[in-house]
């Protein structure tokens, strides 16, 4: 059963430091989503990216926030310097566009389970 | 732009109650609807999913009709249990973005 993965499932790190989230794509996805999810918030896309290039990270603070695809395997979201404020849960999804296909928009995604994330 | 909206939660329900979620949406061209499901502790899952008008989705007794001409695509199940207590999100495709639209999710509780 083909699962996304995300480590560490849980985090608590200090005001200042440095935070690096991982996530394993499902084997043959095209497309990976960072979100964060608020009680206040609620879900809000971060980032994402096709073929290991970003398509978009207009949801993204661009002065502590940044996200990779090292490779097809591996996508990272890092915060640098951590702040309170950045507490929350991210989530990494994963999905498959098919090219050639009238709808080219990203279909169903699969969520990993979170990395629960507190800033003191 | 493309949005989706939810009816406000939280829900709580009996077991064995009818249940409605209120979903619409605003979206150009022809987006496909998706209904996901959090369980606590957990992501997002698929529940179901519609890819054109009069088009149902169903899923562990969940249905969800997409009906283009009042932008619509409610939620419902005949009879809820304790095990459906969970957040609902429905979303819709940008097919310009190439993502999916989230709406602010609706958390329903079912008693025994």
């Amino acid at each position: 059963d083909a699962r996304v993965t995300q480590t560490p499932r849980h985090k608590v790190t200090e005001m200042g430091q440095e935070v690096t989230m991982r996530c394993q794509p499902i084997l043959g996805h095209n497309t990976v989503f960072w979100y964060r999810q608020t009680m206040m918030q609620g879900l809000e896309l971060l980032a994402y990216f096709r073929n290991r290039a970003p398509l978009d990270d207009s949801g993204m603070p661009k002065d502590r926030f940044s996200a990779e695809m090292p490779d097809a395997t591996l996508a990272t979201l890092k915060i640098q310097p951590s702040e309170p404020r950045d507490s929350a849960v991210y989530f990494c999804a994963s999905g498959l566009v098919l090219w050639g296909r009238l709808d080219l928009s990203a279909e169903t995604q699969y969520f990993g389970p979170g990395t629960r994330l507190l800033v003191l | 732009g493309n949005s989706v909206t939810q009816m406000e939660g939280p829900v709580t329900l009996s077991e064995e109650a009818f249940l409605t979620i209120n979903c619409t949406y605003t979206a150009t061209g022809y987006p496909s609807l998706f209904w996901y499901v959090q369980y606590p502790g957990e992501g997002l899952q698929l529940l179901l999913k519609a890819t054109k008008a009069d088009d149902k989705g169903s899923n562990k007794g969940f249905e969800a009709t997409y009906r283009k001409e009042t932008t619509s695509f409610h939620l419902e199940k005949g009879s809820v249990q304790v095990s459906d207590s969970a957040v609902y999100f429905c979303a819709l495709s940008d097919q310009g973005a190439q993502k999916l639209v989230f709406g602010q999710g609706t958390r329903l509780t079912i008693n025994p």
